[in-house]
Parts: C-alpha cells; structure tokens; sequence
C-alpha cells in the first residue's frame, strides 16, 4: 500500500489563525497535488508541484499557498484562515504516469 | 483528456455484480480509460485502467467496448464495504505532466 501520510486528520481553529497541513511521502514520487472537496462534492485540484522548487497553481482559485523544497514533503498554509475555507483537504503523489496515491486528508474546520 | 458521462448513482445488492457505466464517445486513440473509487472521507483509491483490451486484478474487471466510446468497470461480487462514489477517467499515457481531473462520478449503493 501506498505511503503517502497527512497530518492533522482533524483540525478546528478559529478564524485569522495561521494553519499548515502537512503531507509527506516515502516513495520517492516526483509529482504531488492537493486536492479540496467539500462534503459530498467533486473534488477540485488546487496545486500540484511536478519537482523540488516546482509549483503551480490548480483549477480550483485557492488563498492557500505550497512548497516543496524537499522531495517527500509537500506542505500546505493558508495565512489567515476563515470559515470559507472548511473543508476537507486531500494529498496525492505519483511518479510518471502511474496511478495516483491519496492521503486519507485533513478535515479542517474553521470557526 | 476527454470527457467521462456517468450515472449520478445506482443501487446493487449484496453479492451480486456491480456493473457501473462510462461514456466517452470523444476518446482519442492513444487515451486510457482509469477507474478509481472514494469510500466515505478517505482519498480515493486507484482500481484499473486500461486502453482497448479488458482487463482485470484482483479488484475489479473493466470492459471496454470495441469502438472505446464507452466502458463498463464489473465488481463481480459487490459487499457492502464497495459502497462508495467511482470515478470513470480519461487520459493520455503522457498526460503524466497533466494533473488527474476529477469529475461527480457515480455513487454505488451496496444494499444488504
């Protein structure tokens, strides 16, 4: 099974706190992507980096912000977070053109 | 990548097969047809792809019909735990460099 991890699986904060959630993986994959889906919804990509130092921004217009200055990490920070951004958050990571691998996401909530 | 039309849902009992249908009559020659699935509040989950042959694994069968317009992905003995939402994708072997879009996929219902 796929090593993909993301921490927190759950997070309540309140509205103007700076968040970061954490995806990592230990398969070496060079491509890694954030997804968002509200609950019961589609899944909309919000970024996806293709190599270190590489992002780029998804379909899906987001406030977050990404990096990936090592290979296996992949984090995500939203600033200032607000009610607007409860939802859940989900990771993936692939190399070449294999299959995706999904985290099982962060379920973040804002008050 | 081409586009994927599938039904919101569909309802399969316990133990029979689950036969869940995808169009994609605007499928270019050299774009596989992918399969992944979403149980409740988990990632989802790859299943099989294939390009024109059937194919299967230990999860699922996938049958492509002869003009590749449509498929069908078969769970052969569905339970109640392959209740969850799939999605039916469409994309190149080199769409590697093109993020995986997701579209509303179908929700199966497994009913005891």
């Amino acid at each position: 099974e796929a090593d993909i991890y993301q921490t927190p699986r759950y997070l309540v904060i309140g509205t103007g706190k700076k968040i970061t959630l954490e995806c990592s993986q230990t398969m070496g994959h060079d491509k890694m992507y954030w997804y968002q889906q509200d609950p019961g919804m589609e899944l909309h990509l919000i970024h996806y980096s293709y190599g270190v130092n590489s992002t780029e921004k998804g379909d899906l217009s987001s406030e977050s912000t990404v990096s990936r200055i090592r290979t296996e990490h992949f984090p995500l920070t939203l600033e200032s977070a607000r009610p607007s951004h409860t939802s859940q958050y989900l990771c993936a990571s692939s190399v070449g053109n294999s299959p995706l691998h999904f985290g099982n996401g962060t379920r973040l909530t804002v008050t | 990548d081409a586009k994927t039309t599938q039904p919101p849902s569909m309802d399969c009992a316990e133990g029979r097969a689950a036969n869940l249908p995808c169009n994609h009559s605007t499928i270019s020659g050299n774009e596989y047809v992918y399969w992944y699935r979403q149980i409740h509040s988990q990632g989802p989950q790859y299943i099989i792809h294939g390009l024109k042959n059937n194919e299967t694994n230990e999860m699922a069968s996938l049958i492509i019909t002869e003009d590749r317009k449509s498929s069908t992905l078969i769970l052969p003995h569905a339970t109640l735990r392959d209740t969850a939402v799939y999605y039916c994708i469409v994309r190149t072997a080199s769409s590697g460099n093109t993020p995986l879009v997701f579209g509303k996929g179908t929700r199966l219902s497994v009913i005891a």
